[in-house]
């Protein structure tokens, strides 16, 4: 049973567009979302995160979006660039978990030139 | 360099022989967690370490897989008897604790890609 979804396993998008990720959750202890960004052979590397007394965060480029009455989170890409070009994981945690995260499988982006 | 580091980056086995790999979390951070990847999948938990004790463990993390943070520092994770369904890349990631139950981020290390034959 998947606590977390990602389901789309891929996304292309045009260079200068804006990319749009969605995420989906069952638990509704989960309390803190992250996502993650990662290219082939390395591991995750940590991209934003909010917690769930938030509903938008913001990093240059990347704004999630959290919608709790949904179990819906969205990462926002604007503008895309061919370096975006990964695969994306969504992962959640509880408080009671000592932060053990639970992941999506994953959607790879790719943004063309 | 003062990421999370693994070691080694590659290991290949025959089925039944022993394997250990090494995790050097980021320094301070007193949180360390093991994950596994297999192939279309995201990291799944493996099993949490705060400071030299380990906290929990995952139904994944049969009797042939073993952990341990000596000294509180680096991690080491052993697998027994190695069969071909352990083959996968094992990621380590570490956290520092900014209060007592917070969620803190991970940072996560290369990993290190096992292949059994």
């Amino acid at each position: 049973d998947q606590q977390v979804k990602q389901n789309s396993p891929s996304l292309s998008v045009q260079e200068g567009r804006i990319s749009i990720l969605n995420c989906d959750y069952t638990n509704s202890m989960f309390d803190y979302f992250l996502w993650y960004k990662k290219y082939p052979a390395e591991g995750p590397t940590f991209l934003i995160s909010i917690s769930s007394i938030k509903d938008k965060n913001e990093d240059g480029r990347f704004t999630v979006f959290l919608n709790k009455s949904a179990k819906h989170l969205s990462l926002h890409i604007v503008p895309s660039q061919p370096g975006d070009s990964a695969v994306y994981f969504c992962a959640a945690s509880s408080r009671g978990s000592q932060g053990n995260l639970i992941f999506g499988k994953g959607t790879k982006l790719s943004v063309k030139p | 360099d003062t990421g999370v580091s693994q070691d080694p980056r590659h290991k290949i086995t025959k089925r039944g022989q022993n394997v250990t790999f090494r995790c050097d979390p980021i320094s301070e951070h007193n949180r360390l967690y093991w994950y596994r990847q297999t192939l279309g999948q995201g990291p799944e938990f493996l099993t949490y370490f705060q400071n030299e004790a380990q906290l929990e463990k995952s139904r994944l993390l049969s009797d042939r897989f073993s952990a341990e943070r000596p000294k509180g520092s680096f991690s080491t994770l052993e697998i027994q008897r190695t069969e071909q369904g352990d083959s996968a890349m094992y990621l380590c990631a570490s956290s520092p604790q900014i209060a007592r139950f917070s969620t803190d981020t991970q940072y996560f290390g290369p990993g290190t890609r096992l292949t059994v034959l």
